[in-house]
């Protein structure tokens, strides 16, 4: 069974504290791996999209990368209104049946402090 | 543009009721679909569709029903509400590059 694991679940930082999220995924077939910022009440907001081991993409204080089997979102200093929660989730390729189906890790819960 | 707006933001009902809840987007995209999110859960697919008149199940069809007679809108609708439909209801439509917009969704309770 495809499987998207995210850790850990809450993680609070101080400003300027940098650390990572992990995104660990158990799927064959990956076409692509996809990162999300949700805010309380709110939807999902897209960040990042990664298609390949070894790529990186960045977006002000956050670096998301990706190896053969998970993926990480770095955040650099960073500060109080980077709170959110992060969710990653992952698509196959047509070919195993995947083309239409998104399937979400359960998302890290990051708060930043003053 | 508006992107993709769902209505209404809140609602309750009584088992057995049966509702609507709407979805529409202006960002001429073929690609929708509905998913419910739960505590410790991650967002689960519902329904989607590739284009109007053209509609699939996802991961947790039963209870469910779409239609898709246009590009823009996209309802779900809840046929006998059960409490085990409590949850929020995201709908979301897809870019080129598989990228998804998601509306603000709507918080549905069932009693």
């Amino acid at each position: 069974e495809d499987q998207v694991t995210q850790s850990p679940e809450a993680l609070r930082l101080q400003e300027g504290e940098s650390s990572s999220l992990n995104c660990s995924y158990t799927v064959s077939g990956l076409r692509g791996l996809f990162w999300y910022r949700q805010d309380p009440g709110k939807g999902p907001e897209f960040l990042f999209t990664l298609y390949s081991a070894g790529e990186e993409k960045e977006k002000e204080r956050l670096k998301a990368t990706l190896t053969k089997k998970e993926s990480f979102l770095h955040i650099t200093a960073p500060k109080p209104e980077d709170s959110a929660t992060y969710l990653c989730a992952v698509q196959l390729g047509v070919l195993t049946g995947g083309g239409n189906k998104l399937t979400f890790g359960t998302g890290t819960q990051l708060k930043v402090e003053l | 543009n508006a992107g993709v707006t769902q209505t209404p933001k809140f609602q309750v009902l009584k088992t057995g009721q049966s509702m609507t809840l709407q979805c529409a987007q202006d960002m001429n995209h073929e690609y929708m679909s509905w998913y419910r999110q739960d505590p410790g859960m991650g967002l689960r697919l519902i329904h989607y569709s590739v284009g109007a008149g053209i509609t699939d199940q996802g991961e947790v069809p039963n209870g469910y029903n779409v239609s898709r007679s246009t590009t823009e809108d996209f309802p779900l609708r809840l046929l006998s509400a059960a409490p085990s439909q409590t949850s929020v209801y995201f709908c979301a439509t897809r870019g080129t590059h598989y990228e998804q917009y998601f509306g603000p969704g709507t918080r549905l309770t069932v009693t």
